[in-house]
């Protein structure tokens, strides 16, 4: 059974970098076939979808979010990485991955990440 | 950017229906997907590729779409229904995933 699981800091300081780690279980993402997303959730309001990468290592962002934001794969780990620079509170949210083929079939239950000093 | 627009809110009595709408130009070129996020939880996929939906989601979840709306109907509404529901779809001129700002049901 595919399972994801978000990790990573909680609390990130203003302009300082958001990382996060997804770990698969239950699929390896190097089989290919979808691709693995970020998706974050500010508490109260929409989702907002923040990229994606595939097994290859391509990659697709978020236009608003593009110059901040990276997402990397290791499969040697199946894992799969979120960084994103120069944070500020705008960014603080409940931060999901998901797999996606052209929707999201499976999601992480999700991290909250707060912005604070 | 492509852009889906939902209602804010919906309210239904229970045994009624809900419908849901989703609108962006040409929508009915795109396929439709819809997920159910409860309070608290991550969102599910209710309903995939219009009209279609996984296993375990209840028969009374539908998806149609024609011109610029999508709609997510709901039948026989239970209080257990209550959630925010989410349109998406995948632009492929911009190979973005795309969501609609949610709508909120309220079953009363």
């Amino acid at each position: 059974q595919l399972q994801l699981q978000e990790s990573g800091s909680g609390l990130v300081k203003p302009s300082q970098t958001l990382s996060l780690t997804c770990a698969v279980s239950g699929y390896s993402i190097s089989s290919g076939g979808y691709s693995w997303s970020w998706i974050r959730q500010p508490l109260g309001k929409g989702l907002e979808w923040i990229g994606y990468i595939y097994q290859s290592g391509n990659t697709h962002y978020n236009p608003s979010l593009k110059s901040r934001v990276t997402i990397s794969v290791d499969k040697s780990k199946n894992e799969f990485s979120l960084n994103l620079t120069s944070v500020t509170a705008a960014d603080a949210a409940v931060y999901y991955c998901g797999r996606v083929g052209t929707y999201v079939d499976s999601w992480g239950q999700g991290t909250l990440v707060t912005v604070s000093s | 950017s492509y852009v889906l627009t939902q209602p804010p809110s919906v309210s239904v009595a229970p045994g009624q229906t809900a419908r849901i709408t989703c609108e962006s130009d040409n929508i009915g070129r795109k396929s439709v997907h819809w997920y159910q996020q409860r309070p608290g939880l991550a969102p599910v996929v209710v309903v995939y590729d219009d009209s279609d939906r996984p296993s375990g989601i209840p028969e009374r979840f539908s998806g149609s779409h024609s011109g610029n709306t999508a709609t997510l109907t709901i039948s026989r509404v239970e209080a257990g229904d209550e959630a925010d529901y989410y349109c998406q779809v995948w632009d492929a001129r911009s190979d973005q995933v795309i969501f609609g700002g949610g709508t909120k049901v309220t079953v009363l």
